[in-house]
C-alpha cells in the first residue's frame, strides 16, 4: 500500500496479557516512530528507529515496552504484562529520513480490561 | 513538561472566513515545525511544515507563520471549508539534537456551513 499500515486496528486484552502491535511503514522510509495518544492529548513519543536499530527509546515508559524492526522495514511494538493504564491509541509513523515530515498510520486502539 | 502548547482547545469559524490556529513552544532548540490534521478514528495527516530559517510557508489555502523571537507559530486557513473541520496538532523537533516530534494537545476546528 501507499501509506503506513497498522494492525490490528483494535485490540482488547485482559490485564496481565502480552500484546504485539504491527506497523508496515511506507516503502523506502528509513525512519520509523512509535507514538502513543491518550484521549484529549497529543501523540507522545515512544521510540525511534533509523534502519534496523532503535536510535532513541527514551520515550518507552518502562521495561514492559519493547519494539523491534529486524529488517529495517516492518516494526512490532511489544507490551508485556499489560495494565489498564496502557490503554491508548498507538500510532506508527515513517519518514524518508529524520529531517522530513512523518506520515502516520491509522493507529491501533488498545484497550486493557 | 509540555514543550509545545496549543492553548485553544476548540475554534469555530464560518465557512469562507479565515481560521487561525495558534501554537507556542518553549524549547529554543526547535528548528522544524509541522501541522497535522486529524479526523476521528484516523491517524494524523501531514499538512504543512516550516523550518526555522523561514518565517512563512504557503501551500494552497494553508499558510504557516513562524515568529522565532516569540516562540510562536500559527496556521492560517483561507477560505475555510466544512471539510476542514478536524483536530489540528502542532509539532516541533530539534533536528540537530533530537529524534522525536513534540506535539501540542490539539485544537478542534469546526467550520460552520
Amino acid at each position: 500500500g501507499a501509506g503506513v499500515s497498522q494492525t490490528p486496528s483494535n485490540k482488547v486484552t485482559e490485564k496481565g496479557k502480552y500484546v504485539e502491535l504491527r506497523c508496515d511503514p511506507i516503502s523506502g522510509h528509513t525512519a520509523l516512530y512509535w507514538y502513543r495518544q491518550s484521549l484529549g492529548q497529543g501523540p507522545e513519543f515512544l521510540i525511534y528507529f533509523q534502519g534496523t536499530g532503535a536510535a532513541d527509546d527514551s520515550g518507552l515508559p518502562n521495561d514492559r515496552f519493547f519494539a523491534v524492526r529486524p529488517e529495517g522495514s516492518v516494526s512490532t511494538l511489544k507490551i508485556q504484562r499489560t495494565e489498564r493504564g496502557d490503554s491508548a491509541v498507538y500510532l506508527c509513523a515513517s519518514s524518508r529520513d529524520r529531517s522530513t515530515e512523518a506520515f502516520f498510520g491509522q493507529g491501533t486502539r488498545l484497550t486493557v480490561v | 513538561d509540555q514543550q509545545v502548547k496549543q492553548n485553544s482547545p476548540s475554534l469555530s469559524v464560518q465557512e469562507g472566513r479565515i481560521s487561525i490556529l495558534n501554537c507556542d513552544y518553549t524549547n529554543s532548540m526547535f528548528d522544524y515545525f509541522l501541522w497535522y490534521k486529524k479526523y476521528p478514528a484516523e491517524g494524523p495527516t501531514f499538512l504543512i511544515s516550516i523550518s526555522s530559517i523561514k518565517d512563512k510557508n504557503e501551500d494552497g489555502r494553508f499558510t504557516v507563520f513562524l515568529n522565532k523571537s516569540a516562540k510562536h507559530l500559527s496556521l492560517h486557513i483561507v477560505p475555510s471549508q466544512p471539510g476542514d473541520s478536524a483536530v489540528y496538532f502542532c509539532a516541533a523537533s530539534a533536528l540537530n539534537t533530537g529524534n522525536q516530534f513534540y506535539f501540542g494537545t490539539g485544537t478542534s476546528l469546526t467550520v460552520i456551513p
